[in-house]
């Protein structure tokens, strides 16, 4: 499968702390994309970031690709309790082929 | 600007009795339009994603079928529902080409009992 995988599933933090996660993905890419969903709602895009690029910021969103190691990380800084989701890492091959999407991180964080 | 609506929102069926769902997408011509599924705490799977009229690609062979009769108009269907078809169905679209940001839908929550 070329689905991608986010680790960790599951993240507990406090209010105030930063949040990481990451995403492996098993070949070449055209862009990597980031999503939030909110419990019960539909997916929400948060960045793109082309196979070229190395790193891009968006507020408190922060995205890093290394191509050499087929990996990604998203990281929010200061989180809130707002930012209680699930992020889903989506990835984009070669081709006309669509996004494939992983399992995606359950984010927690605490008030 | 584009929205992007689905309907119903929830949804509780019997097994064995059809479905059908519907997307519409408005503010944008041509996209390339997707069906996904949920599982309860899961990732998405595709279903079905179209680049135009009357073109459906399927990614998952089950009892689901899916139709884009009109431009921005992309239904997903059964005859007979199973109990594994119980899930959050979730509608997006892309600019033609399909390898940019993807737009959601609000989703439909179905039950099949």
């Amino acid at each position: 499968s070329q689905q991608g995988e986010e680790d960790p599933q599951a993240l507990s933090i406090q209010e105030g702390e930063n949040a990481t996660m990451n995403c492996s993905y098993k070949t070449s890419i055209n862009n990597l994309q980031w999503y939030r969903q909110n419990s019960g709602r539909g997916l929400v895009h948060l960045i793109l970031i082309r196979s070229n690029e190395r790193e891009k910021h968006s507020g408190r969103l922060r995205v890093t690709l290394d191509t050499s190691k087929k990996s990604s990380s998203l990281l929010i800084t200061a989180s809130r309790a707002a930012d209680t989701a699930s992020y889903f890492c989506a990835t984009v091959y070669s081709g006309n082929t669509p996004l494939v999407f992983g399992k995606g991180t359950r984010l927690s964080v605490i008030a | 600007s584009q929205t992007i609506h689905q309907w119903p929102a929830t949804l509780v069926q019997p097994v064995g009795s059809p479905l059908s769902l519907e997307c519409t997408v408005e503010g944008t011509s041509n996209p390339n339009l997707y069906w996904y599924r949920q599982a309860a705490g899961r990732g998405l799977q595709l279903l079905f994603y179209s680049v135009g009229i009357g073109q459906i690609s399927s990614e998952v062979p089950q009892n689901l079928s899916a139709s884009r009769p009109q431009d921005r108009q992309f239904i997903l269907s059964s005859k007979k529902l199973l109990l594994s078809d119980s899930g959050f169905y979730l509608c997006a679209w892309s600019v033609i080409g399909g390898q940019e940001t993807q737009y959601f839908g609000p989703g439909t929550r179905l039950l099949v009992l």
